[in-house]
């Protein structure tokens, strides 16, 4: 069964470094998703992506966040100078076209940022 | 702010008992709705996904949903000991394709 993939599983960062998340979405999927989960909330919608380019953020992604789709298979979430509340765990998430659009989570990445 | 919310629980149900988790959620607008199951530490699992009014049915899982009152719930039958984890509502508006989650109901199964 076709699923989603992301690497690393767990990422350890000092703050104000640079780090990339990486997501290999389910093969014939059009729709890319990134999702926050800080120990103990709730999961929280970071940013979706189709027909390489953002269609929504929310307000938790601010400059400091970028998505790319570098190739046909990966998408990337960027953060380029982490901070301490960046520590939560990342879910990247895809779906179909519409109406099809269950979207299935990935493994997740834990970030811990020091 | 368009919201979902449940009952953070935890809920305890004996094994082979009915499970019940509700959800509400505050966009009226709201098109799609899915239970998901996560597991500590885990990400979260698709159960089922539900559309229109009414009751969908599937193995021990039915979701229902009523649109007018703007509720969901997810009804599991024959708990076991293996469905204690923390049951996600997540709801997509009618716009865009985010899902917005509720904090979960964490359900334990007592053998």
């Amino acid at each position: 069964e076709p699923e989603v993939t992301q690497t690393p599983s767990h990422q350890v960062t000092q703050m104000g470094q640079e780090v990339i998340l990486r997501c290999v979405p389910i093969s014939n999927h059009l729709y890319f998703y990134w999702y926050r989960q800080i120990l103990g909330q709730k999961v929280e919608f970071l940013v979706s992506f189709y027909n390489n380019e953002i269609s929504e953020k929310s307000e938790i992604f601010d400059d400091q966040f970028s998505v790319e789709r570098p190739d046909g298979s990966n998408f990337t979430l960027k953060i380029r100078s982490t901070k301490l509340e960046d520590s939560a765990m990342y879910f990247c998430a895809s779906s179909e076209a519409l109406p099809k659009d269950t979207q299935y989570f990935g493994p997740g990445t834990r970030l811990t940022v020091l | 702010q368009k919201e979902v919310e449940q009952n953070s629980g935890p809920l305890s149900v004996p094994e082979g008992a009915i499970a019940s988790l509700n959800c509400t959620y505050s966009d009226r607008g709201s098109q799609s709705f899915f239970w998901y199951r996560q597991y500590s530490g885990k990400s979260p699992e698709l159960i089922m996904s539900i559309y229109s009014n009414g009751d969908k049915e599937d193995g021990r899982f039915t979701a229902q949903l009523n649109k007018a009152s703007q509720y969901v719930s997810l009804l599991i039958r024959d708990s076991q000991p293996s469905d204690s984890a923390t049951y996600l509502c997540a709801v997509k508006g009618n716009q865009g394709g985010k899902l917005i989650f509720g904090q979960g109901t964490e359900l334990s199964v007592k053998p």
